[in-house]
């Protein structure tokens, strides 16, 4: 029930290109989604996040459509940089205390 | 807005020495932060979470004993790592609750790599 499932685990995208993270949830209590940015040796930086009232959410290059039917939402990554190589976590939370549950990660690399 | 210092950001300690970590708020007062372990290439895990003025509410698993928790201001939580053996070293992580209603949002401090000999 607390599981949050991302995908792929990796992800190769060359510069320019659209880069295309999923995740899954089961818990229907979650009502609150965001998106961390990890860099290596570095905290995870929160990059956008969206509540379920919503469909799509649009900050500069990175956009996150939500499909609450499905309990599934996405992360792209418009005009990828070399720079947004990192790690990507979803996370869902809004149950009882606050807490998130994160995805597995997913390694983005992009080439130039 | 929304930053979160980790002191140390490195340690080295020998087996069976005990090592703090804090966690600071510095431009916002936070009643909930948590503290998250993470190894490489993987996924952060949480640990606890730390109310200020109560006793920090531990994750199946976690041995309380061993890491304990004092949030004692609305800006600062502490994660001591008592008797520390070769298999606690990991990257530590805390998060400070933003006061943005019932789902707020968690910034990340910057994390600590500790490193048991």
């Amino acid at each position: 029930q607390q599981q949050v499932k991302q995908s792929p685990q990796s992800l190769i995208v060359q510069k320019g290109g659209i880069s295309i993270i999923n995740c899954a949830y089961e818990n229907t209590a979650f009502d609150y989604f965001p998106w961390y940015q990890q860099f290596p040796g570095k905290g995870p930086a929160l990059l956008i996040a969206i509540r379920p009232d919503v469909s799509e959410k649009k900050e500069g290059r990175f956009t996150i459509s939500f499909n609450k039917s499905a309990k599934q939402f996405s992360l792209h990554i418009m005009d990828s940089q070399p720079g947004d190589s990192a790690t990507y976590f979803c996370a869902a939370g809004g149950n009882a205390g606050n807490m998130l549950t994160f995805g597995g990660g997913t390694r983005l690399m992009v080439k130039p | 807005g929304a930053v979160v210092s980790q002191h140390p950001s490195w340690v080295i300690c020998k087996s069976g020495t005990s090592v703090k970590i804090e966690c600071r708020s510095l431009d916002f007062q936070a009643t909930t932060m948590f503290w998250y372990r993470q190894f490489p290439k993987q996924s952060l895990m949480l640990m606890a979470t730390s109310n200020e003025g109560s006793k920090a509410t531990y994750e199946q698993g976690v041995e309380k004993d061993k890491f304990l928790i004092n949030h004692a201001s609305l800006t600062l939580s502490t994660l001591t790592v008592t008797s520390a053996h070769p298999e606690d070293s990991s990257f530590y992580i805390c998060s400070a609750l933003g006061t943005s209603g019932a789902s707020g949002t968690q910034y990340f401090g910057p994390g600590t790599r500790l490193l048991v000999l």
